[in-house]
């Protein structure tokens, strides 16, 4: 079983359009996080959600909006695609309250805007 | 701002031989460090981690080694194996909402 499976693995997609990608953990964390690797390898954190809430939100456009179902998921959907969105996004899953773990990864979702 | 840098972009090292990773921080208000390994297609996994308060833990192979004073921490594999060839992370939390500050990572390969 996979512990963070994220979908698609690959999206390919024309600028301008909308799109998302879905993230489910079966760990039992309560904690969430989308994290984006750039071109240049860095790996820098977008969002985090504890139990559905919003804690961290770093500097990202508004087109990028998170949303958290429930705590075993959390996707994020783009509007208006750019160029520069192209990457690979990482959702991965920890817990914070009761005891902290480190965070586990999903398998990535490289994001190619043409 | 970057404030965990892995200087070394690549390191290779032969099969046997000690791997050493090297990560510097500028946060003294980091209280935990990890380090991740990746391969390609595929998302990090977790390694080692070591806290604030301790300078050395070791897991088999592994050794994380932590100078607070240098604000510097290193990673030791020894031996190195073929399937130790990876992208290694360094990362850092801070407290409060626990987030989690990545380096740039060191691509290791270690040559047979």
């Amino acid at each position: 079983d996979t512990a963070v499976s994220q979908t698609p693995k690959y999206l390919v997609t024309q600028m301008g359009n909308d799109k998302s990608i879905k993230c489910e953990q079966n760990l039992g964390h309560d904690t969430m996080y989308w994290y984006k690797q750039d071109s240049k390898k860095f790996l820098k954190i977008m969002f985090s959600y504890n139990n559905k809430e919003l804690i961290i939100n770093e500097t990202v456009p508004n087109r990028f909006s998170p949303k958290s179902p429930d705590k075993a998921h959390l996707n994020l959907h783009i509007n208006s695609l750019e160029l520069g969105d192209s990457a690979v996004y990482f959702c991965a899953s920890s817990q914070v309250g009761q005891g902290w773990t480190e965070a586990f990864f999903g398998q990535g979702t490289r994001l190619t805007v043409v | 701002d970057q404030q965990v840098k892995q200087n070394s972009p690549s390191l290779s090292v032969q099969e046997g031989r000690i791997s050493i990773l090297n990560c510097d921080y500028t946060n003294s208000m980091f209280d935990y460090f990890l380090w991740y390994k990746k391969y390609p297609a595929e998302g990090p996994t977790f390694l080692i981690s070591i806290s604030s308060i301790k300078d050395k833990n070791e897991d088999g192979r592994f050794t994380v080694f932590l100078n607070k004073s240098a604000k510097h921490l290193s990673l030791h594999i020894v031996p190195s194996q073929p399937g130790d060839s990876a992208v290694y992370f360094c990362a850092a939390r801070t407290g409060g909402y626990q987030k989690v500050t990545f380096g740039t990572g060191t691509k290791l390969q270690v040559i047979p």
